[in-house]
């Protein structure tokens, strides 16, 4: 069981925009920055977001992060065949790492 | 650029200790303001966080773990290292090391935000298993 909640896929069209969320409570999520990784089939995760909403020197603009008071969104528009991975969010809690349950993107 | 690299014993029998290490390139360990990080995934499922180090020796433990855990860091060797004892199946799982690292901003000289994991190790299977 996961400290925070992610659905466990989401699928859409090449081209369309989805997103995935991220649950948690204050005591993570409120009061932390969130990160998201990406990970392909068969290889180790990828930083992807930080700090809520900030991308890393190579990640491309379509991917978007943001956050709400107990809850996290990434986006993803123009989606592409490479895109299907699996996405986690991550936090902290109490100076202890936490992680989603991770959420399987496919794309039809 | 930051490189890891996990290594260590890929079967390990039940009630042994489970020892990995990782080892940085690319940059000390001893530099900057990160931790260092040990993260796990059984097979098919999500990420499991493990724990973390300062390299001033100071540490944080997955309270599912605690009671098993050790994480040390040795600063001459550029490495820092994972110990998991009396392991059950439960255990078998890719292990990845990673930093744990904040926004550097230039203009001010601070780190800033909040930590992430920035880069990561390509993993190890352990396999617990008679």
């Amino acid at each position: 069981q996961s400290v925070l909640t992610q659905p466990p896929s989401v699928s859409a069209a090449p081209g369309q925009k989805v997103t995935i969320s991220c649950s948690g409570a204050g005591s993570n999520i409120a009061n932390n920055y969130v990160s998201w990784y990406q990970q392909l089939p068969g290889t180790a995760p990828k930083l992807l977001i930080y700090d809520n909403n900030k991308r890393p020197s190579g990640i491309p603009d379509r991917f978007s992060g943001s956050k709400s008071g107990t809850s996290a969104t990434l986006g993803i528009t123009g989606l592409q065949t490479g895109d299907e991975a699996d996405y986690y969010c991550g936090t902290w809690d109490s100076s202890l790492g936490v992680f989603g349950g991770g959420t399987k993107l496919t794309v039809l | 650029q930051v490189q890891l690299q996990e290594s260590g014993p890929g079967l390990v029998k039940p009630s042994q200790t489970l020892s990995l290490t990782c080892t940085v390139s690319g940059g000390s360990i001893s530099s900057g303001s990160y931790y260092w990080s040990w993260i796990r995934q059984p097979a098919g499922k999500g990420l499991e966080w493990i724990g973390r180090i300062y390299t001033s020796g100071s540490t944080n433990y997955n309270p599912s773990l605690k009671s098993r855990v050790t994480i040390s860091v040795d600063t001459s060797k550029n490495q820092f290292s994972l110990k998991l004892s009396s392991v059950t199946a439960a255990d078998t799982a890719v292990y990845y090391c990673a930093r744990v690292g904040r926004h550097y901003d230039i203009l001010t000289g601070y780190y800033v935000g909040g930590y992430y994991f920035d880069y990561w190790g390509q993993g190890t299977l352990v396999t617990v298993s008679s």
